[in-house]
């Protein structure tokens, strides 16, 4: 059972350039987020989709940007990376129902120079 | 808008002691409550849920959580901690209506010999 699958699971990147987070889940999941992680800060909600052809702001929208591929997929795009991006991100899925819990992936870390 | 407070930071504790990591949670009509363990460099786990029925929720592993809507509570409970129990700890709600699950900021288990 792959349950979330994200890409890459490292990597370095120089201020000002761009990447793409990718994460998948095959559980079938309309809802999918993306968090953030940082020491003493928790989790923190950069955007989610509760649906396939929605995306809506979380808490730390700002500098990035998200693409809901298809019920599977759901991206996340930094055009031009800066220090503070630097941090952890965690991509979830979760079933249809406000009683289902949030299946998450390993977590990209990502470092900006 | 819902939010969850987890009172403490970190949790020193030795091993075969008893511990509590504490979660309260702000008032509503309808809740659902989850408990999720992150071990080092790993992706959040779901330990246990509450959704609806006896208040007391068990984990495999040992973890026990009471539900007290008095209170507005859900503490995690062990009776006797293990060395594998190092973990962050994160307790998180969800609102009827709402799409995403509230986390609090984290409580870290540390585990004395």
């Amino acid at each position: 059972n792959a349950g979330v699958t994200q890409t890459p699971k490292f990597q370095v990147l120089k201020t000002g350039q761009s990447m793409t987070l990718q994460c998948a889940q095959d559980m079938n999941h309309n809802s999918m987020y993306w968090y953030r992680q940082d020491p003493g800060m928790g989790l923190r909600l950069i955007y989610y989709s509760a649906s396939e052809g929605t995306t809506d702001k979380g808490e730390v929208p700002n500098g990035y940007n998200v693409s809901r591929l298809n019920k599977r997929e759901f991206s996340l795009r930094l055009e031009s990376a800066a220090p503070s991006q630097t941090s952890v991100y965690f991509c979830a899925s979760r079933g249809t129902g406000y009683n289902q819990p949030q299946h998450f992936g390993d977590g990209t870390r990502l470092s900006i120079l | 808008a819902q939010s969850v407070t987890q009172l403490d930071s970190q949790v020193p504790v030795f091993e075969e002691a008893p511990v509590e990591l504490r979660c309260n949670y702000s008032s509503s009509v309808s809740v659902y409550l989850f408990w999720y363990v992150q071990y080092p460099n790993q992706g959040l786990q779901l330990l246990l849920k509450y959704l609806s029925g006896s208040t007391l929720v068990e984990s495999i592993n040992g973890f026990e959580a009471e539900f007290n809507k008095s209170q507005t509570s859900f503490h995690l409970r062990k009776p006797s901690v293990h060395i594998s129990d190092t973990a962050e700890y994160f307790c998180a709600v969800s609102d009827q209506g709402d799409d995403k699950i509230i986390f609090g900021k984290g409580t870290r288990l540390h585990i004395l010999p």
